[in-house]
């Protein structure tokens, strides 16, 4: 079974800086996608950022990026230029492709809540 | 706009009442799922559905029963609510296999249930 690690429950930072957010994951799988969600207080989660084992280049998103070691099965997250509205529970995610029945069943790391402070 | 709403989105009832959570969503996705999530703590798999009538079980055992009788309804079900089903549920959904944006999950903003 795959499992995902967040070794950072709680994390903070001065606005404007920049943060990142560490994931490791256990997987035989060579195939797969790996995800950031970020869950705002009270509020829907949604994605950030995603990532296919296959590609070598790391996947950007404006602020955010990801530095992909998939020797070293590390997938972190980098958040340039903090802002407030970035103040949220983050997780590290693992989809394993299913090719009879599409990919599904994300398993979800233990999330790190990030703060920003002003 | 499309997105995917759960109802009620906080709940405290009695211990032995029977609750369904709703979740609609309006993006004609074919997957939905449930999510269970205590507080500060990871997100664990309950249910899931690949298209009407079709529904599985997830990785984290639970005494709820879920339905999918029309594409853009998953309902969850606790006959007789205790204390230990307290957690928050979030309902998601995404597109079937080979579409863009097939791997990706659109999530609800969750049912926090309390039961006394």
């Amino acid at each position: 079974a795959q499992t995902v690690t967040q070794s950072q429950p709680e994390m903070s930072v001065q606005e404007a800086e920049t943060v990142t957010l560490s994931c490791t994951y256990d997987t035989s799988e060579n195939n797969y996608y790996l995800f950031w969600y970020k869950q705002p207080p009270s509020r829907q989660m949604i994605l950030v950022i995603r990532q296919e084992a296959y590609k070598q280049q790391n996947a950007t998103e404006n602020r955010f990026s990801v530095n992909f070691q998939k020797a070293a099965k590390s997938f972190s997250l980098k958040i340039s230029d903090s802002q407030l509205g970035d103040t949220a529970m983050y997780f590290c995610a693992f989809m394993k492709p299913r090719p009879n029945f599409g990919n599904e069943k994300l398993t979800f790391g233990t999330g790190t809540r990030l703060t920003i402070i002003p | 706009e499309a997105d995917i709403y759960q109802t009620p989105r906080y709940l405290v009832i009695g211990t032995g009442k029977k609750i369904t959570l709703e979740c609609s969503q309006t993006m004609g996705h074919d997957k939905m799922y449930w999510y269970q999530q205590d507080p500060g703590m990871e997100l664990h798999l309950i249910h899931y559905s690949y298209g009407v009538n079709s529904t599985e079980k997830g990785d984290l055992s639970s005494e709820s029963t879920v339905s999918r009788i029309r594409t853009e309804h998953f309902p969850l079900t606790l006959e007789s609510a205790r204390p230990s089903h307290t957690s928050q549920y979030l309902c998601a959904s995404s597109q079937a296999q080979g579409a863009q944006g097939a791997n990706v999950l659109t999530f609800g903003a969750g049912s926090r249930l309390t039961v006394l």
